[in-house]
């Protein structure tokens, strides 16, 4: 399972935290991502964490870099978005995602709920 | 950037019908090819990865096929279920890149 949470109602230019808990499986084998939706638009990724045997290194979509940062703690099977220098276009309904790897990439095999980050004023 | 783009954007069929999606990668990506579900309101469920592969508990009417730049998802005998939005997504290079959609509606 995963669940989601700290989405809320902000200003441009702010901060917020996302978290998302996971539970059920082995949280440190996985790779974990984040996806977000814009309201009535697609899926767009936002960024990934690789697990601890490839150095928690991560990936950004270029649209957020530099304004958010993805985190894990591995000992609280917890998945963090770190969100800054909010702006209007970021608003979205934000999805974390696990990967698995069967066949050579790591691909989404499971998501939580999602929560929902809007940046108005 | 390798851009996905899917065809059509939306779709009607009736229960029962066997139904094709189509998704283009601007460049080849082998199979590094998935494709999800998602309801209104609800998050995207995962059906296939390794374009022609089925996620768990996934019911074998849907089925994917392609590699390089052509992938089809087929769904046969829809099911009342069935009717949803699909996306397909690559995973072989970053960012990783989502197709517009393709919105399956009841006839």
């Amino acid at each position: 399972q995963l669940v989601e949470s700290g989405g809320d109602l902000v200003q441009p230019g702010g901060s917020l935290r996302l978290s998302c808990a996971a539970s059920g499986f082995t949280f440190s084998d996985h790779y974990m991502d984040w996806v977000r939706q814009a309201p009535g638009k697609g899926l767009e990724w936002v960024g990934r964490i690789r697990n601890k045997a490839n150095s928690y290194t991560t990936e950004y979509a270029a649209s957020v870099r530099g304004r958010f940062t993805i985190s894990r703690d591995d000992s609280r099977n917890s998945l963090f978005l770190q969100m800054n220098s909010l702006r209007t276009e970021d608003t979205a309904v934000y999805y974390c995602a696990r990967a698995s790897s069967y066949s050579g990439g790591w691909d989404f095999d499971f998501w939580g709920q999602g929560t929902l980050v809007t940046a108005s004023s | 950037d390798i851009q996905m783009t899917q065809s059509p954007s939306s779709l009607s069929a009736s229960v029962g019908d066997r139904v094709t999606i189509t998704c283009r990668a601007s460049q080849g990506i082998n199979t590094y090819l998935a494709w999800f579900q998602q309801k209104p309101g609800k998050a995207p469920k995962s059906l296939i990865y390794a374009a022609s592969s089925l996620q768990s508990v996934v019911p074998s009417r849907f089925s994917g096929s392609g590699s390089g730049t052509d992938f089809t998802l087929t769904i046969s005998n829809l099911q009342p279920e069935d009717f949803a939005t699909y996306y397909c997504q690559q995973y072989k290079t970053y960012p990783l890149t989502f197709g517009g959609g393709t919105k399956l509606e009841i006839k």
